[in-house]
């Protein structure tokens, strides 16, 4: 069963640019979460997604925006991009039990990493 | 809230040696409670995890973590030290039934030979 894929794996943007990223959970899942990972703030929660819904959201900036769709796959959009959005952005994705409860378990993506000039 | 502190920003071990990293929760309700490993430039991946079922929880790769309520610790463990090991690891904390995982700042593990 292939993972959890995210593209692209490395880009370089510039401030005041905006970014797409784009995640594909593993087959089955129909929840994927976003987190900022940086050396200084750690590893952050962005938000999640389950059936095309926005479900709980982090204490990010409105720059960063996420949709879902569909099929399951997810994108995170960065507008307005700052030096300080420089961070290696995973996704992750896990299985939905009833009711949308789930255990919490996540299957990380190997993400994508920006750097802001 | 939940959050989770981990001791140690950074810990050495030689080969062959017991593996100890340290990790206390704070939460309002029981917690889920979980390990994952980061190897350099790749993902995270899930070492263990608590779902009340079980205190001492094994895991993949020979590590195992105990679940103490009393002390709110879950510290992950290894008797002997691979070379593999070397990696940063995470634990982390989620409340029942939601999606947001809270992370530590991450031990990351040297093995010396």
């Amino acid at each position: 069963k292939a993972g959890v894929t995210q593209t692209p794996r490395y880009l370089i943007k510039t401030r005041g640019q905006q970014v797409t990223l784009s995640c594909s959970p593993i087959s089955g899942h129909r929840s994927v979460s976003w987190y900022q990972q940086t050396p200084g703030q750690g590893l952050q929660f962005l938000f999640e997604y389950f059936s095309e819904t926005q479900r709980n959201k982090g204490n990010f900036p409105g720059r960063f925006s996420g949709r879902q769709f569909s099929n399951s796959r997810s994108e995170m959009n960065v507008s307005t991009l700052e030096l300080g959005d420089s961070a290696l952005y995973l996704c992750a994705s896990s299985l939905v039990g009833r009711g949308g409860s789930n255990t919490g378990e996540l299957f990380f993506g190997e993400g994508s990493r920006l750097t802001v000039l | 809230a939940q959050s989770v502190t981990q001791l140690g920003s950074h810990v050495s071990v030689s080969e062959g040696a017991l593996v100890l990293l340290r990790c206390n929760y704070s939460s309002s309700v029981p917690p889920y409670l979980f390990w994952y490993v980061q190897y350099p430039n790749q993902g995270l991946q899930l070492l263990l995890k608590y779902t009340s079922a079980a205190t001492l929880v094994k895991g993949i790769n020979g590590f195992e973590a105990e679940f103490k309520k009393s002390e709110t610790s879950f510290h992950l463990t290894k008797p002997s030290a691979h070379m593999s090991d070397a990696a940063e690891y995470f634990c982390a904390v989620s409340a029942t039934g939601f999606q947001k995982l809270v992370f530590g700042t991450g031990t990351r593990l040297l093995v010396s030979p």
